[in-house]
C-alpha cells in the first residue's frame, strides 16, 4: 500500500525556518518525480515545488523560489521541504505527493 | 506560465442529476491534464489522469474528456457521497498549476 507521511509543520514567526518532512513507503520512492502541494485554509491548491527522481533537476513556484529548498533521500525513502524566511503568506496546509498518490498533510502557521 | 480557468465556481444540483465541470488553458497542453476530488478535511484524490482515463477504483460515474485548451470532467449521476470540490491539473509545462476549484453541494 502506498503511504505518504508528512511531519514537520508547526507554528513559526515571521522571518522563521521549517523544515517538513515525508516518509513514503509502498512504492520504489526513486523511480518518482515528488511534489510539495500547499493549500491555504479555505483556499484552493497551489503546487510549490517538484524534485526528479534522483534531485538532479529542482523547480518552484515564484513565490517561494529562493527561500525554499526541496531535497530527497533515496537511501531513506524521505521528501523534505526547507522553509526559510516564512511570511504570513506560507501559512496553509503542506502536502507531499507523487501526483497520483497523497499524504494527509503538516500544517504551518506563520504568526507572531 | 500556464493558467487554468475553471468554471463554475460553485454548484448546486440534485442527487441523481448530470454535472459538468470544465477547464480551460492558456495554451494547449495536449491531455496533461488530472482531476481530484477533495472532500472537507481530506487530501485530494485523483479521479481521472490524462485528461479521460479513469484511476483505478474510482467508480463509473465520472468522466473526463477534451485536449488541447479546453477540458470537461462530468459525474453522470450525482451521489450525496459526491460532496466535494474539485480541481484540474495541468502538467505539461513547469510550472504546475491547478484550477480554482469548483465546489459540488447538494
Amino acid at each position: 500500500e502506498v503511504q505518504l507521511v508528512e511531519s514537520g509543520g508547526a507554528v513559526v514567526q515571521p522571518g522563521g525556518s521549517l523544515r517538513l518532512s515525508c516518509g513514503v513507503s509502498g512504492f520504489t520512492f526513486d523511480d518518482y518525480t515528488m511534489h510539495w502541494v500547499r493549500q491555504i485554509p479555505g483556499k484552493g491548491l497551489e503546487w510549490v515545488s517538484e524534485i526528479s527522481w534522483n534531485g538532479g533537476t529542482r523547480y518552484y513556484a515564484e513565490s517561494v523560489k529562493g527561500r525554499f529548498t526541496i531535497s530527497r533521500d533515496n537511501s531513506r525513502n524521505v521528501l523534505y521541504l526547507q522553509m526559510n524566511s516564512l511570511t504570513i503568506e506560507d501559512t496553509a496546509l503542506y502536502y507531499c505527493t507523487r501526483r497520483d498518490y497523497w499524504g494527509q498533510g503538516t500544517r504551518v502557521t506563520v504568526s507572531s | 506560465d500556464i493558467q487554468m480557468t475553471q468554471s463554475p465556481s460553485s454548484l448546486s444540483a440534485s442527487v441523481g442529476d448530470r454535472v459538468t465541470i470544465t477547464c480551460q488553458a492558456s495554451q494547449d497542453i495536449g491531455n496533461y491534464l488530472n482531476w481530484y476530488q477533495q472532500r472537507p478535511g481530506k487530501a485530494p484524490k485523483l479521479l481521472i489522469y490524462d485528461a479521460s482515463n479513469l484511476e483505478t477504483g474510482v467508480p463509473l460515474r465520472f468522466s473526463g474528456s477534451g485536449s488541447g485548451t479546453h477540458f470537461s470532467f462530468t459525474i453522470s449521476r450525482l451521489q450525496p457521497e459526491d460532496i466535494a470540490t474539485y480541481y484540474c491539473l495541468h502538467f505539461d509545462h513547469l510550472p504546475p498549476a491547478f484550477g480554482g476549484g469548483t465546489k459540488v453541494e447538494i
